[in-house]
């Protein structure tokens, strides 16, 4: 069964990178052409789509966040990472990975979810 | 790219059907038929309940067979048929967006009075 784990510091000073790891067990991140995506949520309110990526490294990005984020893919550690710069107060958020169930490109749901990380910008 | 509107509350009570409203634009939600529906119980991840405006995802639970999903124009909607106390939560909306983006609903808190 495929289990999504975020996981990284829970407290990120104002104008530093946030950094954060999904590690993926149950399946392998190199064996299918499933995109793996970041999605956060702030305290209270609405999701927000981050970026995806599938094995060969192809990325879609959100163009409001483009700027600030990277996302990469780790296949030896079966884990992706998320990387945000110049964090403020609005970053501040529970950090989700996700993934679909459509294994032939890119594909705009998610079916597993990890449990998510809450992250502190402060 | 802008998100979704829902309305922040719905409600019913047991045994009811609600329809919850999901309003885009030409550019998402009335563009494309990838709309997709969430719920969210306090403290937890989301969990899909229907993807490309009406379909339930493999393997999903049973109780996710009472929700339906429509759209017309640049509205989508989600319908849970006879509520029950579990139905309680968080639902979020999604759409395509074009050029390989998604984008979300606000949400709508459904209370089962």
């Amino acid at each position: 069964q495929l289990r999504l784990q975020e996981s990284g510091p829970g407290l990120v000073k104002p104008s530093e990178t946030l950094s954060l790891t999904c590690t993926v067990s149950g399946a392998s991140i190199s064996s299918t052409s499933h995109y793996w995506g970041w999605i956060r949520q702030p305290p209270g309110k609405g999701l927000e789509w981050i970026a995806s990526i599938n094995y060969s490294g192809t990325t879609f990005y959100n163009p409001s966040l483009r700027s600030r984020v990277t996302i990469s893919i780790d296949t030896s550690a079966n884990q992706l990472s998320l990387k945000l710069t110049s964090a403020t107060a609005a970053d501040t958020a529970v950090y989700y990975c996700a993934r679909p169930d459509y294994s032939s490109g890119w594909y705009p749901s998610f079916d597993y979810w990890g449990q998510g990380t809450l992250v502190t910008v402060s | 790219q802008s998100a979704l509107t829902q309305p922040p509350a719905a409600s019913g009570s047991p045994g009811q059907s609600v329809t919850i409203s999901c309003i885009g634009t030409s550019s998402d939600v009335g563009g494309f038929s990838f709309v997709s529906w969430y719920q969210q119980y306090p403290g937890k991840a989301p969990q899909l309940i229907l993807y490309e405006v009406d379909k339930w995802p493999s393997g999903v639970p049973d109780r996710f067979f009472r929700f339906s999903g429509s759209k017309s124009g640049n509205t989508a909607s989600l319908t849970v048929h006879g509520l029950q106390a579990e139905d309680e939560a968080t639902y979020y909306c999604s759409s395509y967006a074009g050029s390989n983006t998604v984008i979300f609903g606000g949400g709508t808190k459904l209370t089962v009075l």
